[in-house]
């Protein structure tokens, strides 16, 4: 079954940092982009960060970029979000999906089951 | 950075047909990508590509795509149904490589 694994979420206070983490399993995650993508309470879905088979090519939205850093270990199949300077607007819960770039289409399949991050003091 | 422009709610009656439409320029690049999503829940991939559905996405629902504007069509929409649906496509901007729309809320009658 392909899967992913979210972990490292918490409350933390404006300014701190934290690492989020998440494992995959069931397929062969040296193959593929990853993306994380992140959901505000009560808001919609926004892409955050993604990155390349190899760790070679990484982007992020404008809001995270100096922030936060998106990065991979294949060799334990998973995918990393190291968030520092953290604001309050960051509160989300956040999921880490596979990037699927094809002919017969580009989508996010699987995604995990998210993890919480609260901003606050 | 382009943007994805979708209806913030949409209502149908038990077992009639719906359409969600996201607009956008990047649609006119790429093909959209419909994730449904519940209370609580991750987003499920529903459709994507010209109209493909995962395995296991009951064949109600249906992709279609015209210009700058894609549509997730539901035939004959049941209880479950009803949750909150968002498009996605790549960026065509160049800007970043993925973009969401703003989401719509699917309620059943």
């Amino acid at each position: 079954e392909v899967q992913l694994v979210e972990s490292g979420g918490g409350l933390v206070q404006p300014g701190g940092s934290l690492r989020l983490s998440c494992a995959a399993s069931g397929f062969t995650f040296s193959s593929y982009w990853m993306s994380w993508v992140r959901q505000a309470p009560g808001k919609g879905l926004e892409w955050v960060a993604n990155i390349k088979q190899d760790g070679s090519e990484k982007y992020y939205v404008d809001s995270v970029k100096g922030r936060f850093t998106i990065s991979r270990d294949n060799a334990k199949n998973s995918l990393y979000l190291q968030m520092n300077s953290l604001r309050a607007e960051d509160t989300a819960v956040y999921y880490c999906a596979r990037d699927l770039i094809a002919a017969a289409g580009e989508r996010f399949d699987p995604w995990g089951q998210g993890t919480l991050v609260t901003v606050s003091s | 950075s382009s943007e994805l422009t979708q209806d913030p709610a949409v209502s149908v009656a038990l077992g009639q047909t719906v359409r969600i439409t996201c607009q956008g320029d990047s649609l006119r690049s790429y093909y959209a990508s419909w994730y449904q999503q519940k209370p609580g829940q991750a987003p499920v991939l529903v459709i994507y590509g010209k109209n493909n559905r995962p395995s296991g996405i009951p064949d109600r629902f249906s992709g279609s795509s015209s210009g700058n504007t894609a549509s997730l069509t539901i035939t004959g929409a049941q209880a479950e149904d009803e949750a909150d649906y968002y498009c996605n496509s790549r960026d065509s901007s160049g800007n970043h490589p993925w973009v969401f729309g703003g989401g719509t809320k699917l309620t059943v009658l």
